[in-house]
């Protein structure tokens, strides 16, 4: 099935770095969503964005909507030991019931 | 505490047995989704529901059924078609399954892990 492209897939970073990650599509999405994976555990929900060009803070996380509806970022600000697991961008596919999911960031921290 | 439960947390399956998870939300949730997760990979949609009593199959529903009998309840049957079932199962909802997708999220439950014996 169709799939968001996230970059990088996966990153090492010391405490107390930024982190910047992205997600791209070949399609236009209304949506863009923002989930964190602990090991062993469901996606929790980090960031919701419904509108182009829209900035939205979460804590240290901060999340942008692209202006051409085709792709997303995520920043974290001075990364914690606690920031470690694989993020996931997502979108419900216009036209459908289906929420398409990126493939992934993983982060790794070190202390 | 609204939410997502997912039971068992573990699930283990002999050959050629068909197991049941389970998949219960208070969130007053219209519409509820299976995902498959295999070690490293992104979700894979088994099969959605946009309401009670109706459900359609996701991207990779071979060996697996479900039922919404209730607007809570979403089970998911892995049953011995499914070759491969060793995997992280998670249990998904949004408010609701329409076309109009604006405003929508997608909550997750803490997933099954189903190991083969």
């Amino acid at each position: 099935g169709q799939q968001l492209n996230q970059s990088p897939q996966s990153m090492f970073i010391q405490e107390g770095e930024d982190v910047s990650m992205n997600c791209t599509s070949s399609s236009i999405f209304n949506t863009w969503l923002w989930y964190k994976q602990d090991p062993g555990e469901g996606p929790v929900l980090l960031i919701a964005l419904y509108k182009a060009g829209e900035l939205t803070s979460n804590g240290r996380l901060t999340a942008q909507f692209g202006i051409t509806r085709k792709d997303s970022f995520l920043n974290i600000s001075a990364s914690i030991p606690s920031d470690v697991g694989i993020y996931f961008c997502a979108g419900p596919t216009s036209g459908t019931y289906k929420y398409i999911f990126g493939t992934g960031t993983r982060l790794k921290v070190l202390a | 505490d609204g939410g997502i439960t997912q039971s068992p947390k573990y699930l283990f399956r002999k050959e050629g047995q068909n197991v049941t998870l389970s998949c219960e939300q208070n969130l007053n949730h219209d519409a509820m989704y299976w995902y498959r997760q295999d070690p490293g990979q992104g979700l894979r949609l088994i099969y959605y529901s946009q309401i009670v009593n109706d459900f359609q199959k996701g991207d990779i529903a071979e060996g697996y059924s479900v039922s919404r009998e209730k607007k809570e309840s979403f089970p998911l049957t892995v049953t011995s078609a499914q070759k491969n079932p060793t995997a992280f199962y998670l249990c998904a909802s949004s408010r609701r399954g329409g076309r109009e997708s604006r405003q929508e999220t997608q909550y997750f439950g803490p997933g099954t892990r189903l190991l083969v014996l």
